[in-house]
């Protein structure tokens, strides 16, 4: 059975950081493109970046909201995704989802809640 | 890279069908084969229904259709039920290297 579980999330003061994991099982990690999308309370979904496989060169993207705040990296070793959050806004409240690729054999986490507040 | 655009609700009783529509630019919609649907009930993470425009993924129901002309995708819900009563949003990939989702549109089921 695949599975994503998040966990890291929580309460952080504006400008602190936070790091999320994202553990899988159920499929061949190394060979997936992952992603992190958040959704904040009562809004809509926001894609937040990507990271390529390995053998795809392992590459990232990110969307211009936090681009050069966030950081996305894999543990192939450990079948585990992360997102390092630093800098963080209000804006950044949300719930934070981690999934494979936008295409086809999508699959998502259940999230894990993100509230950045003093 | 802005939010594509969505109608923030439709509505349609039983059996009726609905369409909603998914409006980008020539940096996205418009250029790319690449935008996918996704369905999200209350407090659940989404469920991929359609990608690559009009595949769908197996598993999901054949009421379920998608269809692109230029700058604007739109996703058919044939025979409606209670069950498809959720928040539906529309992704696509850019000229940037990532992806953009629309603002979502609630299908109330009447």
């Amino acid at each position: 059975e695949v599975q994503l579980v998040e966990s890291g999330g929580g309460l952080v003061k504006p400008g602190g950081s936070l790091r999320l994991s994202c553990a899988v099982s159920g499929f061949t990690f190394s060979n997936a493109l992952m992603t992190w999308v958040r959704q904040a309370p009562g809004k809509g979904l926001e894609w937040v970046g990507r990271i390529k496989s390995k053998t795809n060169g392992g590459t990232t993207d990110y969307a211009a909201p936090v681009k050069g705040r966030f950081t996305i990296s894999r543990d192939d070793s450990k079948n585990t995704l992360y997102l390092q959050m630093n800098s963080l806004k209000s804006e950044d409240t949300a719930v934070y989802y981690c999934a494979t690729g936008m295409r086809s054999d999508n699959t998502w986490g259940q999230g894990t809640l993100v509230t950045v507040s003093s | 890279q802005s939010a594509l655009t969505q109608p923030a609700s439709v509505s349609g009783s039983p059996g009726q069908s609905i369409t909603i529509s998914c409006t980008g630019t020539s940096n996205d919609i418009g250029g790319y084969n690449y935008v996918s649907w996704f369905q999200q009930h209350p407090g659940k993470a989404p469920k991929l229904m359609i990608y690559d425009v009009s595949n769908r993924p197996s598993g999901v129901s054949d009421r379920f259709s998608g269809s692109k002309s230029g700058y604007t995708a739109s996703l058919t819900i044939s025979g409606l039920q209670a069950e498809d009563e959720a928040d539906y949003f529309c992704i696509s990939f850019t000229s940037s290297v990532t992806w953009v989702f629309g603002g979502g549109t609630k299908l109330t089921v009447l």
